[in-house]
């Protein structure tokens, strides 16, 4: 079946820092892919998404391209905040587009 | 617009007894999904309905079970609690019939401790 494989962390970076997260997928079809989110104590947020191949999304400083051809989703940052401390989770979605598959999530800490 | 509302937020239960979550949806959203979210499993699909009809189901027992109603709020139901049942459970809501090209928004999540 289809299945998220990310870092898993946890991601400890100073202020200013530049931020890779590394996400890559199993899939039949084309799916779209999704980064999400999560403040303590919160439910999911989407940050961005793709929905096919060499597309960018973008979302508060954040960006991650679609490729096929390495079946890869890196989230990247190029000046992370305190306020960016959070779990980020990569996922995707079927052709189908019924439900998500996340993946394990990677805890993100950002110190000042 | 009010976002995805679960109730209640917290619950402590007993091994053995059952327990129904709630969901309510962004108004006018049609699509319900509800995840589990356990520290070893990750987040793990359970259910999704659309229009009162399950779509679909992840891989877990018979206990778990759900239901929609007509207007598109939605409930989960987990019979003789386990242990392992306990977890944060996230419901997501979309506006149309599929979620590539809309976004999913989630719940808070209901936070389930089994003693």
């Amino acid at each position: 079946g289809d299945s998220v494989t990310q870092m898993e962390g946890p991601v400890t970076l100073s202020e200013e820092a530049f931020l890779t997260i590394n996400c890559t997928y199993t899939a039949t079809g084309y799916p779209s892919l999704f980064w999400y989110v999560q403040y303590p104590g919160e439910g999911l947020q989407l940050l961005l998404k793709a929905t096919k191949a060499d597309d960018k999304g973008s979302n508060k400083g954040f960006e991650a391209t679609y490729r096929k051809e390495t079946t890869s989703f890196h989230l990247e940052k190029g000046s992370v905040q305190v306020s960016d401390s959070a779990v980020y989770f990569c996922a995707l979605i079927d052709n189908y587009g019924q439900n998500f598959v996340f993946g394990p999530g990677t805890r993100l800490s950002v110190l000042p | 617009k009010a976002g995805v509302t679960q109730t209640p937020r917290y619950l402590i239960k007993t091994r053995g007894q059952q327990v129904t979550l709630s969901c309510s949806p962004i108004s006018g959203h049609r699509s319900v999904s509800w995840y589990q979210q356990t520290p070893g499993q990750g987040l793990q699909f359970l259910f999704e309905y659309f229009s009162e009809t399950q779509r679909n189901k992840g891989n877990f027992p018979g206990r778990f079970s759900g239901r929609q109603f007509s207007n598109s709020r939605s409930e989960m139901n987990v019979s003789t609690l386990e242990l392992g049942d306990s977890a944060l459970y996230l419901c997501a809501s979309t506006g149309t019939a599929s979620s590539m090209n809309t976004e999913a928004f989630f719940g808070q999540g209901t936070r389930l401790t089994v003693v």
